[in-house]
């Protein structure tokens, strides 16, 4: 079975912190994506990678960045942390040929105070 | 811009209640449309449709694709409290999912 592991399940921080949020997927998949999750609004994805050290930019980049230096782990960093990112972050991965049955993490809730 | 639209975004029905959940789209390059379930955490995968007119089943679960009219339906029959969750669907286009927003589904007994 595949397995997606995000680092943290709940995640509180405050106003102007540093944060990285973590997730190893152990199925050697190439393609690896963030995603925020909010009420009303879905799925929208933040930043995807393609392959080692390779990212692109998805629908909502803007606040954040991301680290791939190893293949199995994507971090996605929260520069200066603000009260509109308190939401839901979930992981993906797939297999490099196919970007469609993504396989996620469990999610890490992130409340930002 | 891509596009996915679900239909209705909450249902609330009584265990036994047939449902039918709704996604239309609007996507460059289509190459398929997903169906997730996710109840507290991570969404888990349903069907994937890549072909107009052939239903996909497992259970009490079934799907079909109309690419003609750019959309997806997913069929519940004899609903249980089980399947209370939030039904997500995505289109894959040319590099990534588009996902709508989610429909939640609420079986009460």
């Amino acid at each position: 079975d595949v397995k997606v592991t995000q680092s943290s399940r709940y995640l509180v921080k405050r106003t102007g912190e540093k944060v990285f949020l973590e997730c190893v997927q152990d199925m050697d998949h190439e393609n690896m994506f963030w995603y925020r999750q909010d009420p009303g609004l879905g799925l929208r994805l933040i930043y995807f990678s393609y392959d080692v050290k390779m990212k692109e930019k998805g629908d909502i980049p803007e606040g954040y960045s991301v680290s791939r230096e190893k293949k199995e782990r994507f971090s996605l960093i929260l520069e200066s942390a603000s009260t509109n990112q308190t939401s839901m972050y979930l992981c993906a991965s797939t297999p490099h040929d196919r970007a469609d049955i993504q396989y996620f993490g469990a999610g890490t809730r992130l409340s930002v105070l | 811009e891509d596009k996915v639209v679900q239909s209705p975004l909450s249902l609330v029905v009584h265990e036994g209640d047939t449902v039918t959940l709704n996604c239309s789209y609007e996507v460059t390059n289509f190459r398929s449309l997903l169906w997730y379930k996710q109840e507290k955490k991570a969404p888990t995968f349903l069907f994937m449709l890549t072909s107009s007119g052939i239903e996909k089943k497992s259970g009490r679960l079934s799907s079909i694709l109309d690419k003609k009219e750019l959309f997806s339906i997913l069929n519940i029959t004899a609903t249980q409290t089980g399947d209370s969750a939030i039904y997500l669907c995505a289109v894959c286009g040319s590099e990534k999912l588009v996902f709508g927003k989610g429909m939640k589904l609420t079986v009460n007994p």
